[in-house]
């Protein structure tokens, strides 16, 4: 069973700019959650969703930041215009929905460095 | 203050020693802990899952929960070099579909 994949695995652009970063869960699993590590913090809670629907969003940093997820399958986390402090590690991670699920299957990363 | 903290280290030990890792918190509500594992360039992965206070087994690995503190621990019995990793503690209040609240991890070494 493939594990959940991150596109692309580094980015580096520069202020002001665009990117994209894609997230596939594990198929089958409705919970597809995003994280972010700034560097020297923590992980931190960014968006959570079931299927296609936004069930939180409460960790999003502004509303620069943009998240889908099409169809309930694959997700697409946008950030638009990018600052510096957008510069960090972003983890998409995915469980089933029931009741004791409690194991989040993470995805490798993906390193956003914002010059 | 945060509501999870976490020595972050680093922590270098030799091969065949006891290891300790620790976090307390703050919040209450929480009832699940997990210890997840990472490896260098790799996403966090689940070692240790433990339901409200108490203690768990998993060969080499121990997690205790100590809800009254607000502090959980894990440790690492006979460690290896394969062990070295970063440790990060993490917490939620339900069971399943629910957001995790991070540590910041604590980062280990174990010297052959």
């Amino acid at each position: 069973e493939a594990g959940v994949t991150q596109f692309p695995s580094h980015s580096v652009i520069e202020k002001g700019q665009t990117v994209t970063l894609r997230c596939d869960p594990i198929s089958g699993h409705d919970n597809l959650y995003w994280y972010r590590r700034v560097m020297g913090k923590e992980i931190k809670f960014l968006l959570h969703f079931v299927k296609e629907s936004k069930q939180d969003e409460s960790g999003m940093p502004n509303n620069r930041f943009l998240a889908e997820r099409t169809g309930g399958t694959y997700s697409t986390l946008k950030v638009q215009p990018a600052e510096l402090e957008d510069s960090g590690v972003y983890f998409c991670a995915s469980s089933p929905y029931r009741v004791g699920a409690y194991e989040q299957y993470f995805g490798p990363g993906t390193r956003l460095t914002v010059t | 203050q945060k509501e999870v903290e976490q020595d972050p280290g680093p922590l270098s030990v030799p091969e065949g020693a006891i290891v300790s890792l620790n976090c307390t918190y703050s919040n209450s509500a929480f009832q699940y802990f997990m210890w997840y594992r990472q490896y260098s360039r790799k996403g966090p992965e689940l070692l240790m899952y433990t339901y409200s206070s108490g203690n768990k087994e998993d060969g080499r690995f121990t997690a205790q929960v100590d809800k009254s503190s607000k502090y959980i621990s894990l440790f690492i019995r006979d460690s290896q070099p394969s062990d070295s990793a970063t440790y990060l503690c993490a917490m939620s209040r339900n069971s399943g579909n629910t957001p995790l609240v991070f540590g910041k991890g604590t980062r280990l070494s174990v010297i052959a």
